[in-house]
């Protein structure tokens, strides 16, 4: 079974819209850490934001923000204001039990494309 | 301008060659990682390397043989590849606490290597 889900693998928003990207997860650890990366045509993948399972609050890194749903294992990532330069892949990505060196397990990502 | 670095940006090779892949972090972390990336498969964890020590190898065929000689430098040498190691490989690399409990542990990625196996 998949760890993380990604059911949109492309979006189209206009400039200016606020975008959420969907991400399900799959874990029975009671510590993990969500992430989203950007990842422009380049390919340099660009750490966005975090997400601590403990944490009570959701994150938010400027105009990125994690809707983060325990209950229902989803960590939506939230753009506001979009812009042409966040037309990119996006990946959510998971690191199960305490803070080792194990790699991340990564959805197969969401292409957004901004429209002016 | 990335902590991680990557070179080359882009390699051509053949199948009977032998080439390299070289990664620097400048972040002062103490772990690093080998990624690959290939057209519309997720990205698949290859190697980790923690305190210069190798602790996972996600079954990666022999052909990839990783090394890395202190916690800022990590190499992938390939030899004998196939047209289906063709893929965008990356490098990364992250700071592991050595308490235990969870941490953000942030994993940081340099530009990635685009590999062509002709």
């Amino acid at each position: 079974a998949q760890k993380i889900t990604q059911t949109q693998p492309g979006m189209f928003v206009q400039e200016k819209e606020a975008v959420t990207l969907d991400c399900t997860y799959d874990t029975s650890d009671q510590s993990y850490g969500l992430f989203w990366y950007k990842q422009p045509s380049s390919g340099e993948m660009i750490f966005l934001i975090y997400q601590g399972s403990y944490d009570e609050q959701n994150a938010t890194e400027g105009r990125y923000s994690l809707n983060f749903q325990k209950a229902r294992k989803s960590a939506n990532l939230v753009i506001s204001a979009s812009q042409l330069g966040d037309s990119a892949m996006y990946f959510c990505a998971m690191r199960e039990g305490g803070g080792g060196a194990d790699g991340l397990t990564f959805g197969k990502g969401t292409h957004l494309i901004i429209q002016p | 301008e990335t902590g991680v670095t990557q070179t080359p940006r882009h390699l051509v090779m053949g199948m009977t060659n032998k080439k390299s892949l070289k990664c620097e972090q400048h972040l002062g972390h103490n772990a690093m990682y080998w990624y690959k990336q290939s057209a519309k498969k997720p990205l698949e964890l290859m190697f980790v390397y923690s305190l210069e020590e190798r602790v996972e190898n996600n079954s990666v065929p022999s052909r990839f043989s990783p090394e890395c000689p202190n916690s800022s430098h990590l190499f992938l040498h390939l030899h004998t590849l196939q047209p289906e190691d063709s893929a965008l490989y990356l490098c990364a690399s992250s700071q592991v606490l050595k308490v235990n409990g969870f941490s953000g542990n942030t994993i940081y990625f340099g530009e990635g290597s685009w590999l062509t196996v002709v």
